[in-house]
């Protein structure tokens, strides 16, 4: 059965810090793979998205993740937090019926 | 544009009774989702629909659960006899193309259901 694995369920991280939050999937197709974000009091937004090309992608407000085929893995990346960036993380990968499967979440709380 | 849409934003409703949830996807999108979020479950799929026709049921929980689309846009998530076990945020999702996997899907704000 396809699955979504992420490694950090609660981090802190003060402003100006750099993040990185894993991702681990398993699928054995091809895959398209999502991060998603959830703002306080908001709606699930996406971040950024994998289909196909350069594995390394760029998302909205400074996020990138890279795509690494021979781990399984699309760990999300900000080199600089901003209190802003307080919210639940979301990874996702998508099934052949086009249905989100979701990892766990990740609850990041970044202190100004 | 206009996003997905969703109605009621909270229900609270009692043990026993019925409750209907509703979706507006955006417009022209022909794939709708429905998913629920609730604390120790996370982010669970329950059901897709491509126009009218739902080729995915697989995430449904019971059969107290159904879903229908009408004219290939408005939901509708309907569930009987509500448990306590059901409360959790319901959300849609709708997507463009009909080939599914590729897609980006675009959530609404989601519907609280509460059962007392």
């Amino acid at each position: 059965a396809q699955s979504v694995s992420q490694h950090n369920h609660h981090v802190i991280l003060s402003e100006a810090a750099s993040l990185e939050l894993g991702c681990n999937y398993s699928y054995g197709g091809t895959v398209n793979l999502f991060w998603y974000v959830q703002y306080p009091g908001q709606h699930l937004q996406l971040l950024l998205k994998y289909f196909s090309g350069d594995p390394l992608v760029k998302g909205i407000k400074g996020f990138e993740a890279e795509f690494i085929k021979s781990k399984f893995s699309f760990n999300l990346r900000k080199p600089s937090m901003q209190w802003s960036d307080t919210a639940e993380y979301f990874c996702a990968v998508t099934s052949n019926t086009g249905k989100l499967i979701f990892g766990q979440g990740t609850t990041l709380q970044v202190k100004p | 544009g206009a996003g997905v849409s969703q109605s009621p934003s909270n229900k609270v409703t009692e043990k026993g009774k019925d409750v209907e949830l509703r979706c507006d996807p955006i417009s022209g999108h022909t794939a709708l989702y429905w998913y629920r979020q609730s604390l120790g479950q996370g982010l669970e799929f329950l059901i897709y629909f491509q126009g009218n026709s739902a080729p995915d049921k697989s995430g449904l929980p019971s059969d107290r659960f159904s879903a229908e689309r009408t004219g290939g846009s408005v939901s509708t998530l309907t569930i009987q006899r509500t448990q306590q076990e059901d409360s959790a945020v319901y959300l849609c999702a709708s997507s463009f193309l009909s080939s599914g996997r590729s897609d980006t899907q675009y959530f609404g704000p989601g519907t609280r259901l509460t059962v007392l």
